[in-house]
């Protein structure tokens, strides 16, 4: 069972705007991970955020965790088109990583 | 530094065959993980080995197997292929296998095919 659920499944945005993609899951965690992935293949890490914190940033990518409501969020600032990629938050478990659906993000030139 | 490498990249099998996909990790990286990925659905963990041991496995059938070499490579098999097996498996490797910052790379998969 998948753990996380991005929202929205899709998004189709113009170079130089933002993009916020949103998480949800379900149990306690210990950390939440965001990882990119280009047209089908391997997953990059982003960005991990830990249980104790509530913002971090990296770059363009801003994420914040609010453990209160199980929910974490992706913002890319200033999009480009290398930006076009499925993204994936995970919750780590015991010794796993259980991702959500992914969010489809589009950044046209 | 060569990062996670998956072999092969593609592979087209017929239904009731087996199959071995194979995976490196990263030069003193100890963790191993497998995971299925099926068009438009997020990674689904199927095994993870650290030192040669399981650690975790998901909920997969007994037609999924794998195991851990010396070298800390990877081989996940699996037996009588269904078409519903048709995937990207992805292998991540990780430094370690305890809980905290568990950061995994990713290869960049197989992409099985089963007609």
């Amino acid at each position: 069972s998948q753990q996380g659920e991005e929202d929205p499944q899709a998004l189709s945005i113009q170079e130089g705007e933002n993009a916020t993609m949103n998480c949800s899951y379900k149990t306690s965690i210990n950390n939440l991970q965001w990882y990119r992935q280009n047209s089908g293949r391997g997953l990059v890490h982003l960005i991990l955020i830990r249980s104790n914190e509530r913002e971090k940033h990296s770059g363009r990518l801003r994420v914040t965790l609010d453990t209160s409501k199980k929910s974490s969020s992706l913002l890319i600032t200033a999009s480009r088109a290398a930006d076009t990629a499925s993204y994936f938050c995970a919750t780590e478990g015991y010794s796993t990583l259980t991702f959500g659906k992914g969010t489809m993000l589009l950044v046209s030139p | 530094d060569a990062g996670v490498t998956q072999s092969p990249t593609h592979l087209i099998k017929t239904r009731g065959q087996h199959v071995t996909l194979r995976c490196s990790p990263i030069s003193g990286h100890k963790s191993v993980s497998w995971y299925q990925q099926v068009l438009g659905q997020g990674p689904q963990f199927i095994f993870q080995y650290y030192e040669k041991e399981e650690r975790g496995r998901g909920n997969f059938p007994d037609r999924f197997s794998a195991r851990q070499f010396p070298n800390y490579s990877s081989e996940l098999n699996v037996n009588a292929l269904l078409l519903g097996d048709s995937a990207l498996y992805l292998c991540a490797s990780s430094p370690t296998g305890s809980r905290g910052s568990y950061e995994q790379y990713f290869g960049p998969g197989t992409r099985l095919t089963v007609t």
